[in-house]
């Protein structure tokens, strides 16, 4: 099956650095990846699409001058959480989506963020 | 928008019992509909998913049933095991969109 990778799988930065992670789809190009995000004991949350070559699309309530998308190759996504502080501690999963008449999505193993 | 309603929150079984868990979603344009399963920080895994033009879907222990009528669809899990212990999330998607509307899951503990 498709395989989705994400960098790092671990990360602790401190309040009001930056931080970035990648999402890459390791066998298959993606068009379209999306980025989730999951407090403990709680759902995924959508956070926004990423299209290669335009600009992602955020859900309602998600910042986008916060949270920063690049999409730049159609294996590559990148989130990068700015001016980071405790709350956007979390469990940050990127998915991919091969192709248009495949409606799996693949998940990547996920990036665990604390934020002190 | 979607909405998808899943129950219960935690289901806790003997092994060897069968687990069940349901969902509900509200939009009639949703026809495909997969079942994740997340272990504790690790990626939802994909372990059985059902379209639309199909009432019933079987992989060895589990099951998937779909009642487009009622809009509901549920997991079956037979002969559990401590290892199937998880939390189990239903989903569902529409045909014009990649993005599927995510129960907010079920914990399963299986007991050995």
């Amino acid at each position: 099956g498709a395989v989705v990778s994400q960098h790092p799988s671990r990360v602790i930065c401190k309040s009001g650095t930056s931080v970035k992670i990648e999402c890459r789809s390791l066998d298959f190009q993606a068009t379209t990846m999306f980025w989730y995000r999951q407090f403990p004991k709680q759902s995924l949350m959508l956070m926004a699409t990423s299209n290669e070559g335009s600009k992602a699309t955020y859900e309602q309530g998600v910042e986008k001058d916060k949270f920063l998308i690049n999409h730049a190759s159609l294996t590559l996504s990148t989130l990068t959480v700015t001016s980071a502080h405790p709350e956007d501690s979390s469990f940050y999963i990127c998915s991919a989506v091969p192709g248009a008449t495949d409606y799996e999505q693949y998940f990547g193993p996920g990036t665990r963020l604390t934020v002190t | 928008g979607e909405n998808v309603e899943q129950h219960p929150s935690t289901l806790s079984v003997q092994e060897g019992d069968s687990a069940v868990i349901k969902c509900t979603y509200s939009d009639s344009a949703s026809n495909y509909f997969p079942w994740y399963k997340q272990e504790l920080g690790k990626r939802p895994q994909l372990i059985i998913d059902i379209r639309s033009n199909v009432g019933e879907k079987k992989d060895q222990r589990i099951a998937v049933t779909l009642n487009k009528t009622a809009k509901h669809f549920s997991l079956h899990i037979t002969e559990t095991q401590p290892e199937d212990s998880a939390v189990y999330f239903c989903a569902a998607q529409s045909g014009g969109s990649y993005i599927p509307t995510f129960g907010r899951g079920t914990s399963l503990i299986v007991h050995p």
